[in-house]
């Protein structure tokens, strides 16, 4: 099983509309989860931060974490063709000295004009 | 604020050969750590570095070596290049301190193995 886990995709939604990515982890402890955007050919670039269980939002974006169920999504509202990239999610654990930070495979996100 | 920076952004090796990267990460972090990126594997964590020290090292042969100095520039050297280490190597850096684990990326070097 894979620490963090994404659905590859591609991930098709029309302009406008809501888009759903999903990602899931399954390492209790983890304490921390990130949302990067990536485009290709391109670094990925952090979006969202969660930390603690609930939703968090930030302009279109919506974060939301269930650690009970170890999952963790990412809404994008009235979605844009200059959404289109791969959503990468990352779970953090540890303290002290050792950190861990893992990343999923990414989502790609399509966003259809 | 300026970003994560890394030098070169692109190279291009012989198998056999060595290679080293820099990364020089945003004023005030003190965490440095690499990546290996490929189609293949996604994000594959290298190793960290937190006030010169290594913290954490990621599942790749000795082959993969890194440093960081006092100004928290971070180098990562590959020696004995191979076809399988082309890839897309990324360094973030973060403050690493209080709970802030918030990492931001450079841009990348891109090293191709012939």
């Amino acid at each position: 099983q894979k620490e963090v886990e994404q659905n590859s995709g591609p991930l098709s939604v029309p302009e406008g509309a809501i888009a759903s990515l999903n990602c899931t982890y399954s390492d209790r402890v983890s304490q921390s989860f990130f949302w990067y955007r990536q485009y290709s050919g391109k670094s990925p670039e952090l979006i969202m931060s969660i930390y603690s269980n609930g939703d968090k939002e930030d302009g279109r974006f919506t974060a939301q974490l269930n650690k009970a169920s170890q999952y963790v999504s990412l809404l994008i509202r009235d979605s844009q063709p200059s959404d289109s990239a791969t959503y990468l999610c990352a779970a953090q654990r540890g303290s002290g000295g050792y950190q861990k930070v893992t990343f999923g495979t990414g989502t790609k996100l399509q966003v259809i004009p | 604020k300026a970003g994560v920076t890394q030098t070169p952004r692109y190279l291009i090796k012989t198998r056999g050969q060595q290679v080293t990267l820099s990364c020089s990460p945003i004023s005030g972090h003190r965490s440095v750590s690499w990546y290996q990126q490929t189609p293949g594997q996604g994000l594959q964590f290298l190793f960290e570095y937190f006030s010169e020290t290594q913290r954490n090292k990621g599942n790749f042969p000795g082959r993969f070596s890194g440093r960081q100095f006092s100004n928290s520039r971070s180098e990562m050297n590959v020696s004995t290049l191979e076809l399988g280490d082309s890839a897309l190597y990324l360094c973030a850096s973060s403050r690493r301190l209080a709970g802030d684990y918030e990492q931001y990326f450079g841009p990348g070097t891109r090293l191709t193995v012939t």
